[in-house]
């Protein structure tokens, strides 16, 4: 397997809703990353695990919980979130930080 | 502080060769990749360059001058399907971490 999968595709969610996007993995990559991408603009880095343990958190409001259950794994919890985090969330992994490997995203709208 | 340029957009024809620019200002530079990604889409990793020279993989070549803080994308005998946007992003600094162009349209026209 040499893909990263996310789900789901597609999320829309009141600003009171408890929503998780989930992303998964089997190509034994260490490290694994969500990105926040608007349109028309670069990703932007929101956290990354290595070792499923978190070594960055590029200051994210406290609204978005990423967790790494294993290895393969990883989530992020959205709560409470502002019209404005609507975006493209990109999960991605890497074996050595030489290059990521990118999921097809979750197109997130917060009404 | 970390900063990359690339042109905001490049327009070619079918069959011929394009070259996509980046110069980067870094601290603790580690390499250069390139990452491709159609509208809608994800972003797919092209290539990686950690030292100087060129790399070649099928039409797709990369080239990076550390001495220079310059990087660039080569793509032979476009094709429609090459329009996208390139993404150039360097791993630098003291946490290792990647930092994102603000990309580059190519537009490829019959």
């Amino acid at each position: 397997d040499t893909e990263v999968t996310q789900t789901p595709k597609h999320l829309v969610m009141g600003m009171t809703n408890k929503k998780s996007l989930k992303c998964e993995q089997h190509m034994g990559h260490r490290a694994m990353y969500w990105y926040k991408q608007k349109a028309k603009k670069p990703p932007e880095l929101m956290f990354v695990y290595s070792y499923e343990k978190l070594s960055i958190n590029e200051s994210v409001p406290s609204r978005f919980s990423p967790e790494c259950p294993n290895s393969s794994l990883l989530n992020l919890h959205l709560h409470a979130l502002q019209p404005e985090d609507s975006a493209l969330y990109l999960c991605a992994s890497s074996p050595s930080g030489s290059g990521k490997f990118f999921g097809p995203g979750t197109r997130l709208t917060v009404l | 502080g970390q900063s990359l340029e690339q042109p905001s957009e490049v327009t070619a024809v079918e069959g011929a060769i394009v070259q996509i620019n980046c110069t980067y200002q870094t601290s603790g530079f580690y390499g250069l990749s390139w990452y491709q990604q159609h509208d809608g889409g994800a972003p797919t990793f092209l290539s990686y360059n950690a030292l100087d020279g060129l790399e070649e993989t099928g039409r797709f070549s990369s080239f990076l001058s550390r001495s220079d803080s310059y990087g660039y994308l080569l793509l032979q005998e476009l094709q429609m399907k090459d329009s996208a946007s390139y993404f150039c992003a360097v791993r630098a600094g003291l946490f290792n971490k990647f930092y994102f162009g603000s990309g580059t349209k190519l537009n490829v026209k019959p």
